[in-house]
């Protein structure tokens, strides 16, 4: 039974280059979320995938952050020019939403630290 | 963004003594969750509530869903020093987007 998995866990940048990280999704889960998460506060929502639609961007979600969830399975979040600020812990999550499933309830990865120098 | 009232904002009890914390909201939520989270790693669930007026056990928490829809709860009893890491209330809103409460450090003392 392997749970929601996320790479890398660390990331340390120089302030301009470009990141990407990477979530697998709970086997099976159709939906999943990005948040972001900065020292002593709550998680706040990104973005959410249906399979492979990207149905909602908060936002957070600069032009410089783009996601992807090419066949529904894995995604993939870029941060372009990355700036001091964007540094935080970027978490996945993933829920089924189907016949006879809870409403969306979130699993959640381990998270991915960035630091921007 | 927007975060959900939680209180206390830190606990510091000793080990057996039991625990609450409250979750207030001026939303209406049709799911709460609460999850538990150590440093450096993710939130990890500890109980689900999908009702009004629920009231869910999971080993030594339980935790309530408010009649109002606007508040949950979470009791901890018998409290060990593995509990210790940061509580947080989330409410599911428009969208599928969890909504956070601001966190409840929970330390304890052997």
């Amino acid at each position: 039974d392997t749970g929601v998995s996320q790479d890398p866990r660390h990331k340390i940048t120089k302030r301009g280059q470009n990141v990407t990280f990477r979530c697998d999704p709970i086997s099976e889960h159709n939906r999943l979320y990005w948040y972001r998460q900065t020292l002593g506060q709550g998680p706040e929502f990104l973005t959410y995938f249906q399979n492979e639609a990207q149905l909602e961007k908060s936002r957070l979600l600069s032009d410089r952050f783009s996601a992807e969830r090419p066949k529904g399975s894995f995604s993939t979040l870029e941060i372009q020019r990355t700036e001091q600020g964007d540094s935080a812990m970027y978490l996945c999550a993933s829920s089924l939403r189907g016949q006879g499933a809870p409403t969306d309830t979130q699993y959640f990865g381990p998270g991915t630290r960035l630091t921007v120098l | 963004g927007q975060q959900l009232n939680q209180s206390p904002q830190s606990m510091f009890i000793q080990e057996g003594e039991d625990v609450s914390m409250n979750c207030t909201s001026s939303s209406i939520f049709n799911t709460w969750l609460w999850y538990k989270q150590d440093p450096g790693e993710g939130p990890v669930l500890l109980i689900a509530l999908y009702k009004a007026g629920e009231l869910t056990s999971n080993g030594r928490l339980t935790a309530q869903f408010g009649i109002t829809r606007k508040d949950s709860f979470l009791n901890i009893s018998a409290s060990i020093p593995s509990d210790v890491g940061i509580y947080f209330c989330a409410g599911l809103g428009p969208r599928n987007k969890l909504i956070f409460g601001t966190g409840t450090l929970l330390a304890v003392q052997p």
